[in-house]
């Protein structure tokens, strides 16, 4: 089946610095989604990528649709305390399948 | 802001006993899921409705797990008999309807079988 690489699998950073983080695949994906989740809470939608080669930003979030389609990327610019979490990068097929497939996340720690 | 609710939020059961999850998605919402999230790991798909029928079931162990959308609101997804394999997160999202990238996910019930 489909496979997500998410990298890294864990980062501590500064409070201020910027994050970068990916997300592979084995195989094309039409939609990339990112998503944060909390300790104990359910993932919430950060950014959605349509188009191969699409930069979307949300505040200080930019994520990227890579140009073959096998990829993605996040970053994260003067990071804060509240970015604490785990990213997940989701990617859907398209052709018929609106299934998920989701990535092992990144789990990202902040020092103030 | 409208949110899915799950409960209980938190289960511990024996091997071998049954436990019932409930999940209440935003309302008009047509497209329910839900996924089992291990520790360590993204969530993964066990089944999706679209209003009352199952639209995807593929991954969902059917010797030993059922789900429900009888009136094409709420959910029960139902394990009998529970195995220490199936201590997770079980996560229930909705969205306004099937391929909607919008899912919105809710707090997640979390699991442990001794």
């Amino acid at each position: 089946g489909q496979q997500l690489n998410q990298s890294p699998q864990s980062m501590f950073i500064q409070e201020g610095e910027d994050v970068s983080m990916n997300c592979t695949s084995s195989s094309i994906f039409n939609t990339w989604l990112w998503y944060k989740q909390d300790p104990g809470e359910g993932p919430v939608l950060l950014i959605a990528l349509y188009k191969a080669g699409e930069l979307t930003s949300n505040g200080r979030l930019t994520a990227q649709f890579g140009i073959t389609r096998k990829d993605s990327f996040l970053n994260i610019s003067a990071s804060i305390p509240s970015d604490v979490g785990i990213y997940f990068c989701a990617g859907r097929s398209g052709a018929g399948s609106y299934q998920l497939t989701f990535g092992k996340g990144t789990k990202l720690s902040v020092i103030p | 802001e409208a949110e899915v609710a799950q409960s209980p939020r938190y289960k511990i059961t024996e091997k071998s006993q049954a436990v019932a999850f409930w999940c209440d998605p935003i309302s008009g919402h047509a497209t329910l899921y839900w996924y089992r999230q291990i520790l360590g790991q993204g969530p993964e798909l066990l089944v999706q409705f679209q209003d009352e029928s199952v639209v995807d079931d593929s991954q969902l162990p059917k010797d030993r797990f059922s789900a429900e959308r009888l009136k094409g609101v709420d959910s029960t997804l139902k394990i009998q008999p529970a195995e220490l394999g199936d201590s997770a997160m079980y996560l229930c999202a909705s969205s306004l309807a099937v391929g909607a990238d919008t899912q919105y996910f809710g707090p997640g019930t979390r699991l442990t079988v001794l």
